[in-house]
């Protein structure tokens, strides 16, 4: 069956543009995460809902960082006035239990700040 | 979570089982431990995860240590497309929130023919 998809795979940015970034789960999938990986890192946690509740934003590293998930399906991480340091892959996963116990990752997008 | 202790790097020669080691000195009694992997420009992927019992599936076996403070994740037959970063990672394992992976920085195994 389908994966998680994320959209769009490649964006580029120019600095203090706003940008989204689209994440698809896996259908029927409660719980969906958003991580950040910068190049030759492991991804870094940033934020993990529940249905259409953000139960943990913890990990966005400023308040330029938004996320929302209305309906408890598609998921949309939205970055403001970017910067360059904002510059990674943006990793979206879903997973059926409300634990997170295995999470399907997507491909990711690659957003570059210049 | 616990903090994990993985080589930055191992080969293995294709056909041949590849052996990962992961310390986990400081785990907790609930907190288990789960590998994933991250193929080249791919989102990470699950491979496996367990408690104190050695765990198989048709990906890989699990082996965890008595006192549960290391960890083994073992491919028996090698292939090229296993080159990738494999991570272990020790978690706790609740309903509520706080269940996101802590990725460390993980094992860059290149599988050789």
């Amino acid at each position: 069956g389908a994966g998680v998809s994320q959209s769009p795979r490649y964006k580029v940015a120019k600095r203090g543009q706003d940008v989204a970034l689209r994440c698809d789960p896996i259908s029927g999938h409660v719980s969906l995460f958003w991580y950040q990986q910068a190049l030759g890192q492991g991804p870094e946690f940033l934020t993990y809902f529940q249905n259409e509740a953000q139960l943990d934003k913890s990990g966005l590293p400023s308040d330029r960082f938004f996320a929302e998930r209305p309906e408890g399906s598609v998921s949309t991480l939205k970055i403001q006035r970017t910067q360059q340091e904002d510059s990674a892959v943006y990793l979206c996963a879903s997973s059926s239990s409300r634990g997170g116990y295995e999470q399907y990752f997507g491909p990711g997008t690659r957003l570059t700040v210049t | 979570d616990a903090k994990t202790t993985q080589p930055t790097s191992m080969d293995c020669a294709e056909g041949r089982a590849a052996n990962l080691p992961c310390n986990h000195s400081t785990i907790s009694g609930n907190e288990y431990v789960y590998w994933y992997r991250q193929i080249h420009s791919q989102g990470p992927q699950y491979i496996i995860h367990g408690l104190k019992n050695n765990e198989t599936n048709e990906m890989a076996s699990l082996i965890i240590t008595e006192d549960r403070k290391s960890s083994t994740l073992i491919l028996p037959h090698a292939t090229l497309r296993d080159t990738a970063v494999y991570y272990c990672i020790v978690r706790f394992q609740g309903l509520n929130a706080g269940n996101m992976l802590t990725f460390g920085g993980g094992t860059r195994l290149m599988v050789k023919p």
